[in-house]
């Protein structure tokens, strides 16, 4: 069975700070996708980012980073001078390649970013 | 707009009455998924299908059924609704077609409320 840990509940900052969501993803599978998604106060889901479980590389997408340590099974998401706009519940998921693709979701990470 | 659809949005009932959430695809995704999600909760998987008349049960599937006989169409039945069931429900797909860039990517539709009294 797969597992999908976000610590926090709850992050509160003020804009322009940086914030990091954490995720931790427990698994059998030797080979997996970890994924992000944002939801925003509108309600619908947004895919943000996936990375392959074999591909250590960090990346970085404007004020956006993500730091995937396959030895503690962390895929950390970095936001850099906050906005106001990425204030949202962002859920961190997993998907192995023996559960027919079936997506394990974390129980998200509310973000407020006050001006 | 990624071409899928959830019917209806919002739907208030009584317990005990008989649901069904529709979800409409123009994609030709093979994968479809119906996920619930409640505070505290993340989005649970209920059940998914794999193609036509190819479906089985995710987590929280006990009091749901499922059935998808077009690729466009995935319904999630509530034979007799409970006020537990009371939730926002999203559908999703993936292509799933191997090696292909963003295959298992979900996109998601908008989402049904239902309320159950």
């Amino acid at each position: 069975a797969q597992k999908v840990t976000q610590a926090q509940t709850e992050i509160s900052v003020v804009e322009k700070e940086d914030v990091t969501l954490d995720c931790v993803y427990e698994t059998r599978d030797t080979t997996y996708y970890l994924f992000w998604y944002k939801q925003p106060p509108s309600g619908e889901l947004v895919f943000l980012i996936r990375r392959n479980s074999f591909d250590e590389q960090n990346e970085i997408s404007g004020r956006y980073s993500w730091n995937f340590q396959k030895s503690t099974s962390s895929f950390n998401f970095t936001i850099t001078a906050s906005q106001v706009v990425d204030s949202a519940v962002y859920f961190c998921a997993g998907q192995g390649n023996t559960n027919a693709g079936k997506s394990t979701f974390g129980d998200g990470t509310t973000l407020t970013v006050k001006p | 707009d990624a071409g899928i659809t959830q019917s209806p949005r919002h739907k208030v009932t009584e317990t005990g009455t008989p649901v069904t959430l529709r979800c409409h695809q123009t994609e030709n995704h093979r994968y479809m998924y119906w996920y619930r999600q409640d505070p505290g909760h993340g989005l649970r998987l209920i059940h998914y299908s794999y193609g036509v008349k190819d479906t089985d049960k995710g987590e929280v599937s006990d009091g749901y059924s499922v059935s998808r006989s077009k690729t466009e169409d995935f319904l999630l039945t509530l034979e007799s609704a409970t006020s537990s069931q009371t939730s926002v429900y999203f559908c999703a797909i993936r292509p799933g077609l191997a090696g292909l860039s963003g295959a298992n990517v979900l996109t998601f539709g908008a989402g049904s409320r239902l309320t159950v009294l």
